[in-house]
């Protein structure tokens, strides 16, 4: 069965300072897609970033990118010169039900101070 | 661009009271799907469609029906509302399959009496 695994519960840094938040998955697919998602203190949750199995580089996205290692079955994000509006619950995902559909892991909060 | 509507933002029930929620979406977006996130947790899977008419489970439906008689629109009903699933409920659409981004509604707040 597939599963996701956010081990960190919350995490607090200073402006302008680099997070890094961890992620493990559990799947028996060959190829699949990972995804991080951002809720705000006001519920919006929004996409940020998308990582395909098969591509060995990392992916990145403005200030987010992604460290993929396959072998782990782990795909942190990283967010670099933080802002105090990056303070979010942020979400890891995978495909699953036949690549129809995501599992989320329990989020891991971030807490961004001046 | 476009946009999910959920309706209503908060309903409140009685305990075994069968509700029913509301999304719309104008993204024209094939799939939709509904979750469920308790408080501090994460989002579990109630139903998704991927297409007009067609449903399928989550590992959460137990104790919920969903409906997609339109391309733009996808309901969910609670059959019979307990204290224990006083959540926020959100709906989600996107373009195709899951390897494309979801588009999230603002989420209805579920209140059991």
């Amino acid at each position: 069965a597939q599963k996701v695994t956010q081990t960190q519960t919350s995490i607090s840094v200073m402006e302008k300072t680099t997070v890094t938040m961890d992620c493990v998955y559990e799947t028996q697919d060959s190829s699949y897609f990972l995804f991080w998602y951002k809720q705000t203190a006001s519920g919006e949750i929004v996409f940020l970033i998308r990582q395909d199995s098969y591509k060995k580089e990392n992916a990145t996205v403005g200030h987010y990118s992604l460290n993929f290692q396959k072998p782990k079955s782990s795909i942190g994000l990283i967010i670099t010169a933080t802002q105090i509006e990056d303070s979010a619950v942020y979400f890891c995902a995978m495909e699953y039900q036949g690549g129809r559909a995501l599992i989320f892991g329990t989020g891991t909060t971030v807490s961004v101070s001046p | 661009g476009g946009i999910i509507t959920q309706t209503p933002k908060f309903l409140i029930g009685q305990e075994g009271q069968k509700l029913t929620l509301k999304c719309q979406q104008n993204f024209n977006h094939d799939t939709m799907y509904w979750y469920r996130q308790d408080s501090g947790k994460g989002l579990r899977l109630i139903y998704y469609s991927i297409t007009e008419n067609d449903l399928q489970k989550g590992d959460l439906s137990e104790g919920y029906d969903a409906s997609r008689e339109k391309k733009s629109s996808f309901s969910l009903t609670v059959t019979s509302a307990q204290k224990n699933e006083m959540a926020v409920f959100l709906c989600a659409s996107s373009i195709g399959e899951s390897s494309y981004e979801q588009y999230f509604g603002p989420g209805t707040r579920l209140t059991v009496l």
